[in-house]
């Protein structure tokens, strides 16, 4: 099932560093999501994407910058890391209503 | 706004014993709801959604307008049922999907 992959799978960065999550999928979906998971808050909406070039700001995007220059890639970039963003991240694709398919997710520590 | 609540965090039941997982919505217009389920440090896989009335490994879940609720059901549970279990939403028209926190489902044998 490699149709939506993320990488890395487990990232350990340092305070103020950038860092790009990856998420890459083989289905041309139109829509691609990207979700912060924590323990006590669920699944949270970082970005998302109707298409190539076209993003928009979900429940929680500060700290993040996103870009979709092709419709299969869908990068997360945290422009200076903080320790409030250890998180897994999850990346997702859609093509209609009918639900999600989900990446594996990345760990991501910040120490 | 729409809302997804799962108002249990924890859920333990014994082997073979029925389960019923909590989940109820806000949303002005008509929604759409799924389950998605999340085995041990596994990805999202989605369970069920309610306009497709499937039944996946023995879950069930039906949309209650009058009480904005989809609790997920199942009536005998399996030690394999152990996982993460979240309610999610979607508006009309092409939306987002808002999830509730989750409800970690344990069965004991």
């Amino acid at each position: 099932d490699a149709g939506i992959t993320q990488s890395p799978r487990y990232k350990i960065t340092e305070t103020g560093r950038q860092v790009t999550l990856m998420c890459h999928q083989t289905w041309s979906h139109s829509y691609m999501f990207w979700y912060r998971q924590d323990l006590g808050h669920g699944l949270r909406l970082i970005y998302y994407s109707a298409a190539a070039d076209i993003t928009d700001k979900g429940e929680v995007p500060d700290g993040y910058v996103v870009s979709r220059s092709k419709t299969e890639n869908f990068p997360l970039t945290l422009e200076s890391a903080t320790r409030s963003q250890t998180s897994v991240y999850f990346c997702a694709s859609s093509d209609d209503r009918d639900g999600y398919t989900f990446g594996s997710g990345t760990r991501l520590t910040v120490v | 706004a729409q809302r997804v609540t799962q108002p249990e965090k924890l859920l333990s039941v014994f082997k073979g014993a029925p389960v019923e997982l909590k989940c109820n919505y806000s949303y002005s217009g008509s929604p759409e709801l799924f389950w998605y389920v999340q085995y041990s440090r596994q990805r999202l896989q989605l369970l069920l959604r309610h306009i497709s009335r499937e039944s996946i490994k023995g879950f069930t879940a039906d949309l209650n307008k009058g009480e904005t609720s989809f609790h997920l059901k199942k009536p005998f549970a399996q030690e394999e049922d152990s996982a993460m279990y979240y309610c999610a939403l979607s508006g009309q028209g092409y939306s987002t999907l808002t999830f509730g926190k989750g409800t970690m489902l344990l069965v004991s044998p």
